[in-house]
């Protein structure tokens, strides 16, 4: 199975701070790499897609890089909506797989 | 409205067995690939199965392939996930999910969820 591996697993960041996220996988996975945001007790929420694309309705300050097996996703100024829990997921093997999660949190 | 609505959690005996059910409306169902992703107490997502839009094709996580069969009826607009040989590590809520259309492979709606808790 492929890996992922998210840092930090949880950081501390203030409104209006640019915050960045960092996936790698174990291996190759092309631009198949999408990004979800989860609050606590609501199910995950789609945010960035095929690595770079931004899904219908969701905020312009979110957005997604990489390509292979190093990933970003950069918050470029954090609004009070957006402290939850991150995910990254990879689609490129026929079994797919999500990161650990990284927790962003009120500073 | 796009909506996906589960159901059939419950508290249930190891060893058992579970059925969940999740119920599709607001899009064409048939058109979709569809998935079961769970999340463990306070723990992270885990893709569990998926199945094409015409049923023809499914796939399984390791940790639940010989166990678990997801199926769809889609003249009822329904997915399916029939959970065998339940362990006490399967407690999790399971959200059912569908797929963006095309080749672009993610969930773009989620249910909310249902509990299932595998205890004696």
């Amino acid at each position: 199975d492929i890996q992922m591996t998210q840092s930090p697993s949880s950081l501390s960041a203030s409104v209006g701070d640019r915050v960045t996220i960092t996936c790698r996988a174990s291996q190759s996975i092309s631009s198949y790499l999408n990004w979800y945001q989860q609050k606590p007790g609501k199910a995950p929420n789609l945010l960035i897609y095929s690595a770079s694309t931004l899904q219908s309705g969701v905020p312009s300050r979110f957005s997604g890089s990489g390509f292979g097996t190093d990933f970003t996703l950069t918050i470029s100024s954090l609004q009070p909506e957006d402290f939850a829990t991150y995910y990254c997921q990879q689609t490129y093997s026929i079994l797919w797989t999500f990161g650990q999660g990284t927790k962003v949190e009120i500073k | 409205e796009v909506q996906l609505v589960e159901s059939g959690g419950g508290l249930v005996q190891p060893g058992g067995s579970l059925r969940l059910p999740c119920a599709a409306s607001g899009f064409r169902f048939s058109s979709f690939d569809m998935s079961w992703v769970r999340q463990a107490p306070g723990k992270g997502l885990e893709w569990v199965s998926r199945i094409t839009g015409s049923g023809g094709s499914r796939y399984y996580a390791d940790s639940v392939k010989g166990r678990f069969t997801i199926s769809r009826d889609n003249s009822k607009n329904t997915l399916f996930l029939q959970m065998n040989s339940l362990r006490p590590d399967d407690t999790a809520v399971y959200y059912c999910a569908k797929h963006l259309p095309g080749s672009a492979a993610a969930f773009d709606m989620w249910g909310q969820g249902t509990l299932v808790t595998v205890s004696s």
